[in-house]
């Protein structure tokens, strides 16, 4: 089993600006989701990216997907106040690691 | 359609009492999965149900807690006796099918133990 780490563990930007978060991971994958979490609530599943694909786009969500790094990336373009939360990535076996805290400032 | 319903919402007990969590899951869903997350941290995999059989419960502490999903569509998950670091957020989820499709998550229970 392995579970993807996120790195920063904190990110503290502008109303505005992108952010960029990461996720490793250690073993092959079929597939990688990127989770947000609000403070005090459940995680909402934001995008799965298959290992065949190397980009997916949903709104201003950007994931990229290296296998070979065995890495991705979540960009978020022109952020807002309401992007304030926690982002987590899991492989298949849902294992979560600690996340990122974004903070956007207004 | 309906999401993942957990109850209750907040639970406080004292240590070396017994705790439970219920969760019914969305309709449909094969996968079902418990979460423990402390603050600051984020979800640890407790068990995950595949229908109503276990896939994974490696990192369920097994001396103190249970869990069960019978039927194949609600799950409850026990603490007995509960100790101080038990207090967290205790989260279910519930997916169509194992590993490559979308989680699913409740709002959680958050367990105090005191």
């Amino acid at each position: 089993s392995q579970q993807g780490e996120e790195d920063p563990q904190a990110l503290s930007i502008q109303e505005g600006e992108n952010a960029t978060m990461n996720c490793s991971y250690k073993t092959s994958i079929n597939n990688l989701q990127w989770y947000r979490q609000n403070s005090g609530r459940g995680l909402v599943h934001l995008i799965l990216i298959r290992s065949n694909e190397r980009e997916k786009h949903s709104g201003r969500l950007r994931v990229t997907l290296d296998t070979s790094k065995k890495s991705s990336s979540l960009l978020i373009t022109a952020s807002r106040a309401a992007d304030t939360a926690s982002y987590f990535c899991a492989t298949e076996d849902m294992r979560f690691g600690a996340g990122t805290r974004l903070t956007v400032k207004p | 359609e309906a999401g993942v319903a957990q109850s209750p919402r907040y639970k406080i007990i004292e240590k070396r009492q017994s705790v439970a969590f219920w969760c019914n899951p969305i309709s449909g869903h094969a996968t079902l999965y418990w979460y423990q997350q402390i603050l600051g941290q984020g979800p640890k995999l407790l068990i995950q149900f595949q229908n109503n059989g276990v896939v994974d419960d490696s990192q369920l502490p097994k001396d103190r807690f249970s869990a069960e999903r019978l039927k194949g569509v609600d799950s409850t998950l026990k603490i007995q006796p509960a100790k101080l670091e038990d207090s967290a957020v205790y989260l279910c989820a519930s997916s169509l099918s194992e590993g490559n499709s979308p989680l699913h998550f409740g709002n959680g229970t958050r367990l105090t133990v005191t």
